[in-house]
């Protein structure tokens, strides 16, 4: 099983609200990462959780608060977003073994609408 | 900085071969990969290059590496319209950031 699965696969919200996106992979993976993806851009990464520790934080504003609840889930906790902020939000994990961090899998993404 | 730079955009007739190309920046990069989107979806792995190589075959896809002039490309053989996608290419040094392309839009036709 190669597949990182995420939920939900389009949201809309307003500016107002609080909605969350999931993430789950079964791969074993230690390492998991969101990432946001404009149209015809590159994936940016947000943040990464490695052995379900913060690892790293992009300066990736407080509106956007992940989660990681135990090895194989993810979450992005979303309140009071910007139209701007609206994007594909793709979830990833790899299998860091040693010196290697490993490929990166992803899932299919989370295309978000703030309205 | 830290730029992955490719060409914006290839055309190419069903059954050519394509051929995409990447300049990297980081020299102590060990890893380079191929990533695939299709529209609407995330990206999918396609293959992977460690840095001591030049060369890897995988059935229709060919990945050269030139370490001196810092230049990856993949070659696409018999290329189908199931090709066309966006490609992006990534360079990881062992940390947990991998650096992307600016992305390849390949346009098959038929």
């Amino acid at each position: 099983d190669t597949e990182v699965t995420q939920t939900p696969k389009h949201l809309v919200m307003g500016m107002t609200n609080k909605k969350s996106l999931k993430c789950e992979q079964h791969m074993g993976h230690r390492a998991m990462y969101w990432y946001k993806q404009k149209a015809k851009k590159p994936p940016e990464l947000m943040f990464v959780y490695s052995y379900e520790k913060l690892s790293i934080n992009e300066s990736v504003p407080s509106r956007f608060s992940p989660e990681c609840p135990n090895s194989s889930l993810l979450n992005l906790h979303l309140h009071a977003l910007q139209p701007e902020d609206s994007a594909l939000y793709l979830c990833a994990s790899s299998s860091p073994q040693g010196k290697r961090t490993g490929e990166l899998f992803f899932g299919e993404g989370s295309r978000l609408t703030v309205l | 900085g830290e730029d992955v730079e490719q060409s914006l955009f290839l055309s190419v007739r069903e059954g050519d071969s394509s051929v995409i190309n990447c300049t990297y920046t980081d020299s102590s990069s060990t890893y380079l990969y191929w990533y695939k989107q299709e529209p609407g979806a995330g990206l999918q792995l396609l293959t992977y290059i460690f840095s001591n190589m030049d060369m890897k075959q995988d059935q229709r896809l060919t990945v050269l590496l030139n370490k001196k002039d810092k230049h990856l490309s993949l070659r696409i053989a018999d290329t189908q319209t199931g090709d066309s996608a966006i490609y992006f290419c990534a360079e990881n040094s062992g940390t947990y950031k991998y650096i992307f392309g600016t992305g390849t839009r390949l346009k098959v036709l038929a």
